[in-house]
């Protein structure tokens, strides 16, 4: 069973500070990345992927990817309250299209 | 670009009726997604195309559950007969497999199914 974990939360955080979002995954075949951020009652958004093991940043987000531990880790600096979502976490394996998703971390950043 | 469409954003029926999905990808795109999710499940992958073709349907639930890609630019999701425990949101989503392997998808407003 390929499957993609994530703790659920609640997460909360103070403004202002950095908020980290864990994942991991059970499968080696896994090629890359996802964090979607998903507010309630909307769609999920692409807000940032990975397939290189180390970091990837983009602007207040960065990416992190280990696959010998297998797991893949997201850092939000200087946490806004508009970043209050719940972040799900996706992983595609290799020579297929699809996603597969965990059941996300709900983060709530306190004023 | 207008994104990914869905329609309609809200069906309420009953028991038994037949219910149906519509979904208009990204123009382009040459995969489409779809996913249902719900709050004890998450995101469950239903069935993805690529280029109007069925590729992997192993998570369609049952016979109840049928969907066609009829062109580029068209797909529908059919349930037939509804019941309640098909109640959830229905997302539609769309890629294009360019460069790196690192591409996503882009999800559609979803529809939210109430079966009663």
């Amino acid at each position: 069973q390929k499957e993609v974990e994530q703790n659920s939360g609640p997460l909360s955080v103070p403004e202002g500070a950095i908020a980290s979002l864990n994942c991991t995954y059970s499968d080696r075949g896994s090629q890359s990345f996802f964090w979607y951020r998903q507010y309630s009652g909307k769609s999920p958004e692409l807000i940032m992927s990975i397939y290189s093991n180390g970091d990837k940043e983009d602007g207040r987000f960065t990416a992190q990817l280990n696959k010998a531990s297998q797991y893949v880790s997201l850092l939000i600096r200087d946490s806004q309250p508009s970043d209050s979502a719940t972040y799900l976490c996706a992983v595609r394996y290799f020579g297929n299209e699809k996603l597969t998703f965990g059941t996300g971390t709900r983060l709530t950043i306190i004023p | 670009d207008a994104g990914v469409i869905q329609s309609p954003r809200h069906e309420v029926t009953e028991m038994g009726q037949e219910v149906t999905l519509r979904c208009k990808p990204i123009s382009g795109h040459n995969s489409l997604f779809w996913y249902r999710q719900t709050m004890m499940r998450g995101l469950e992958l239903l069935i993805y195309f690529n280029n109007n073709v069925p590729i992997d349907d192993s998570g369609m639930p049952e016979d109840r559950f049928s969907a066609k890609m009829p062109n580029a630019s068209f797909s529908t999701l059919k349930i037939q007969p509804s019941e309640p425990r098909d109640s959830a949101v229905y997302f539609c989503a769309s890629s294009l497999a360019v460069g790196t392997p690192d591409y996503g998808y882009t999800f559609g407003s979803g529809t939210r199914l109430t079966v009663v």
